[in-house]
């Protein structure tokens, strides 16, 4: 999406390490920043998400952290397992009315 | 509760035909997005319905339209077709998308020859 900028595209580690996703945004009104992750031949799913008022968010493996005066906001996934293999995207609300995507990041989490 | 449902799944038309796609959001979501998808360019926003009024639009040219009837069912339609129009179509439900996470159907996947 032209609003939400996502790095990297791909990104590749070994099972037991972290991995961390960046996304800045533009609209300076943006309140809500979800997180998806879409598997292969699936539907994006909600991981996670992330209101305006909060600065980290923490459920199991899976964080956020948000800095709303720099516009940018990152996943992070600690002991990483095979099975978090997928694409993820970030979002963020635009223009009070519509969620925009990130270009998403292809993990791959090696064995 | 059922989730969001999309018809049909698969669809293969000609350059020039028209094609409708149909979504049926969570009982109770009054929002409706719709996303296009394409290898490597993530999910692209084409417009957002509430309540049957259309609130927002994405960069996308007047061949793709849409509507949501009061049942909150949304339709969307492509026109005079393109190759590049060729993508999974996904559509997302929510109570509202400023606030609340989206719930993706399934898609539709179309090839356009």
């Amino acid at each position: 999406g032209e609003n939400v900028e996502q790095h990297p595209s791909t990104l590749s580690v070994q099972e037991g390490d972290s991995a961390v996703i960046k996304c800045t945004y533009s609209d300076s009104a943006s309140n809500y920043f979800p997180w998806y992750k879409q598997e292969l031949g699936k539907r994006p799913q909600l991981i996670i998400d992330i209101r305006s008022n909060v600065g980290e968010k923490k459920d199991q493996r899976i964080a956020v952290t948000l800095n709303k005066t720099a516009k940018h906001f990152s996943l992070h996934i600690t002991e990483t397992q095979p099975e978090d293999s997928a694409v993820y995207f970030c979002a963020a609300t635009h223009n009070n009315n519509d969620m925009r995507f990130g270009a998403g990041t292809r993990l791959t989490v090696k064995p | 509760k059922a989730g969001v449902t999309q018809t049909p799944r698969y669809l293969i038309k000609t350059r020039g035909q028209q094609v409708t796609l149909s979504c049926s959001p969570i009982s109770g979501h009054r929002s409706v997005s719709w996303y296009q998808q394409t290898p490597g360019q993530g999910l692209q926003f084409l417009f957002e319905y509430f309540s049957e009024t259309q609130r927002n639009k994405g960069n996308f040219p007047g061949r793709f339209s849409g509507r949501q009837f009061s049942n909150s069912r949304s339709e969307m339609n492509v026109s005079t077709l393109e190759l590049g129009d060729s993508a999974l179509y996904l559509c997302a439900s929510s109570p509202d998308p400023r606030d609340s996470p989206l719930h993706f159907g399934n898609g539709t996947r179309l090839t356009v020859t």
